[in-house]
C-alpha cells in the first residue's frame, strides 16, 4: 500500500462547480498536512495546511479524518484558473524532517 | 518568491558525467531537500539536509550524493549521469516539519 493515495483523475468539471478530492495515509503516527497546487511545469506551491480537523480558506476547504486516516480538498465554484494538479502531503512520523507526496490529482475546469 | 533559486534551470548532459545542481535559500531555513519528479511516480526524495553538513538519504538515493558546507547552499550531485536520471529536479526548504516546503521552480535535467 502506498504511504499516501490520491486518485489520479482527471475530473473535468464546469465553471462553477463543487469538486472534491480524497486522500488517504497509512500512517497513523503522521502529524502534518497539506494540500500543494501545481501548475504544468511549474513547481508545488502551498495551497493549505491542514490543522486538527480542518481548515477553510475562501472557496477552499480542506479537512482531516484521522480516525480514518484520510484528507479532502473541497473547491467550491470552481473557476478556469483552478486547473492545476493537487497533491496530498503528509509528514512522516515525529522525529523525521520528512513530508510524503501523492501523485497528485488533476482537475481540468471547463469553459 | 525570491527565497530560493535553483541553477542551472535546464541542462542536457551526456551518459557518464558527473553533474551538479544547486540549491541556493535566502530564507535561513534549517531543512533542505532535493527531491526528482518523474510521470506515474510524483515527487520522490533523493537527500535532504537537517543542517549544515548533515545530510540523510531519502527514498531514490542510489547514484546521487549532496553536499551542505552552508546554511544558504545545497548542492545535488550525479556522480556518472544515466539515462533514468532525466527527470525535473526540484529543492525545497523548510523552517520546520508544520510549516510546509517552498520550492525552487525546478531543473530540467536530459541525460543523452
Amino acid at each position: 500500500r502506498k504511504e499516501v493515495e490520491q486518485d489520479p483523475g482527471p475530473f473535468n468539471v464546469p465553471e462553477g462547480a463543487t469538486v472534491a478530492f480524497n486522500c488517504t495515509y497509512s500512517n497513523s503516527a503522521s502529524q502534518s498536512f497539506f494540500w500543494y497546487r501545481q501548475d504544468c511545469r511549474k513547481e508545488p506551491k502551498l495551497l493549505m495546511s491542514i490543522y486538527s480537523s480542518g481548515n477553510e480558506d475562501g472557496r477552499f476547504t480542506a479537512q482531516l479524518n484521522r480516525a480514518s486516516q484520510y484528507i479532502s480538498l473541497l473547491i467550491r465554484d470552481s473557476k478556469l484558473s483552478d486547473s492545476a494538479t493537487y497533491l496530498c502531503v503528509v509528514s512522516s512520523p515525529q522525529g523525521t524532517y520528512k513530508y510524503i507526496f501523492g501523485t497528485g490529482t488533476r482537475l481540468k475546469v471547463l469553459a | 518568491d525570491a527565497g530560493i533559486t535553483q541553477s542551472p534551470r535546464h541542462k542536457v548532459t551526456e551518459t557518464g558525467t558527473p553533474v551538479t545542481l544547486r540549491c541556493h535559500q535566502t530564507e535561513n531555513h534549517r531543512y533542505m531537500y532535493w527531491y526528482r519528479q518523474d510521470p506515474g511516480h510524483g515527487l520522490r526524495l533523493i537527500h535532504y539536509s537537517y543542517g549544515v553538513k548533515d545530510t540523510d538519504k531519502g527514498e531514490v538515493s542510489d547514484g546521487y550524493s549532496v553536499s551542505r558546507s552552508k546554511t544558504e547552499d545545497f548542492l545535488l550531485t550525479l556522480e556518472s549521469a544515466t539515462s533514468s536520471q532525466t527527470s525535473v529536479y526540484f529543492c525545497a526548504i523548510s523552517e520546520a516539519i508544520e510549516y510546509g516546503y517552498t520550492f525552487g521552480s525546478g531543473t530540467r535535467l536530459t541525460v543523452v
